[in-house]
């Protein structure tokens, strides 16, 4: 299976600021890397497909990149609504489709 | 747009066979283009990606799980199922179903399966 690492697990932030998660796969995946975000109790929320497309309703201060091994997602200016569990799954080939240990983001 | 709603015993007995339905609202399941998958959340060890089916009953496991797991499709209904055999206490989990299509979109709300005595 392809492992998918992130890196911090988790972070502590102030509305307004810039966060940077990142991903690492254990082989080259292309641009086959979704990024998630789950809030307590509900499911995850598909914010970008494809390492760097935005999912339709997904506000613009969210964006990413990456290709091959290693990946980021960054929020431009943390909302307080943004306070969440982010993870990042890769889709290449053939299944399993294997899913990061989870970043959580929350206030400073 | 497309829901989909787990349904299901929350609660298992060790050695038994978890089954859950996921029904599909706003949309057909017959959809080409798309498969629908299940997946799992532990407290501890995270997201887990249990397998898929397609509407043609075609399908595709975690071979980590492969030994125990079976799902099946209504297409009548616009349902999907999945069968977990042999459940331990390590099964106890939130178990999702969702749409694939290149990424995992939308998802259910999810369902707590707890397997105990």
């Amino acid at each position: 299976d392809i492992q998918m690492t992130q890196s911090p697990s988790s972070l502590s932030a102030s509305v307004g600021d810039r966060v940077t998660i990142t991903c690492r796969a254990s082989q080259s995946i292309d641009n086959y890397l979704n990024w998630y975000q789950q809030k307590p109790g509900k499911a995850p929320k598909l914010l970008i497909y494809a390492a760097s497309t935005l999912q339709s309703g997904v506000p613009s201060r969210f964006s990413a990149s990456g290709s091959g091994t290693d990946f980021t997602l960054t929020i431009r200016s943390l909302q307080p609504e943004d306070f969440a569990t982010y993870y990042c799954q890769q889709s290449y080939s053939t299944p399993p489709w294997t899913f990061g240990q989870g970043t959580k983001v929350d206030i400073k | 747009q497309v829901q989909l709603q787990e349904s299901g015993p929350g609660l298992v007995k060790p050695s038994q066979t978890l089954s859950l339905t996921c029904t599909v609202s706003g949309g057909s399941i017959t959809n080409d283009g798309y498969y629908w998958s299940w997946i799992r959340q532990h407290p501890v060890k995270g997201l887990e990606w249990i397998g898929y089916i397609f509407y043609s009953g075609s399908t595709d496991y975690n071979p980590s799980l492969k030994s125990r797991v079976s799902m099946s499709v209504d297409t009548s209904k616009n349902q999907f199922s999945l069968h977990l055999s042999s459940v331990t206490a390590a099964d106890t989990a939130v178990y999702y179903c969702a749409r694939e299509g290149g990424r995992t979109d939308p998802w259910g709300q999810g369902t707590l399966v707890t397997v105990s005595s």
